[in-house]
């Protein structure tokens, strides 16, 4: 399995409402992302996670909350967001985060976000 | 601090054009260089990627790049045009030759493939 996956593909959610993105890599891969990109635009990195743990929060505002219950698996919690948040939120993922940094990463489809 | 810069926003070639994407960096230590394209609503696809050795890189669906240290380019090229070539493209550099995992991306171009 060389994939990884995001759920939901499509999402509208209101600006009081909770909600939360869900990514998914079967590599055995110790490094995960996540980018947020608008149109036409590059990804812009939002926070690095290594070994389950936080390595990096591009300061990133806490309506934004990022979570790694395991190895496999990356969330971000969505809170009280706003408009301008609606966006592609992509995730991505290396076998270490040096290792990205010379091989590069593996990304997800992405989650359109929608923010009413 | 490295960062890329990718000249023209946006590449318009006919069928069978050869397609050039041009890419130019900017680093203090050797670069790991990288193309990833990007499909309407889809993720980042890796396209090709320099480290060290060969500067003529070879890559997915007949694109090919060369890194040219005395340029700092690393220009993106496929000898002939496809309709499905369309697509954004980008180019991006590892911060501090890969030691940190950071990649910096251009802001890409945007390859469009007429009939």
């Amino acid at each position: 399995d060389t994939e990884v996956t995001q759920t939901p593909k499509h999402l509208v959610m209101g600006m009081t409402n909770k909600k939360s993105l869900k990514c998914e890599q079967h590599m055995g891969h110790r490094a995960m992302y996540w980018y947020k990109q608008k149109a036409k635009k590059p990804p812009e990195l939002m926070f690095v996670y290594s070994y389950e743990k936080l390595s990096i929060n591009e300061s990133v505002p806490s309506r934004f909350s990022p979570e790694c219950p395991n190895s496999s698996l990356l969330n971000l919690h969505l809170h009280a967001l706003q408009p301008e948040d609606s966006a592609l939120y992509l995730c991505a993922s290396s076998p270490t985060h040096r290792q990205g940094g010379k091989d590069g990463y593996t990304f997800g489809s992405g989650t359109r976000l929608t923010v009413v | 601090a490295q960062s890329v810069t990718q000249l023209g926003s946006h590449v318009s070639v006919s069928e069978g054009a050869l397609v050039l994407l041009r890419c130019n960096y900017s680093s203090s230590v050797p670069p790991y260089l990288f193309w990833y394209v990007q499909y309407p609503n889809q993720g980042l696809q890796l396209l090709l990627k320099y480290t060290t050795g060969a500067t003529l890189v070879k890559g997915i669906n007949g694109f090919e790049a060369e890194f040219k240290k005395s340029e700092t380019s690393f220009h993106l090229t496929k000898p002939s045009a496809h309709m499905s070539d369309a697509a954004e493209y980008f180019c991006a550099v590892s911060e501090g030759s890969g030691n940190t995992g950071k990649l910096i991306f251009g802001q890409g171009t945007t390859l469009q493939v007429k009939p």
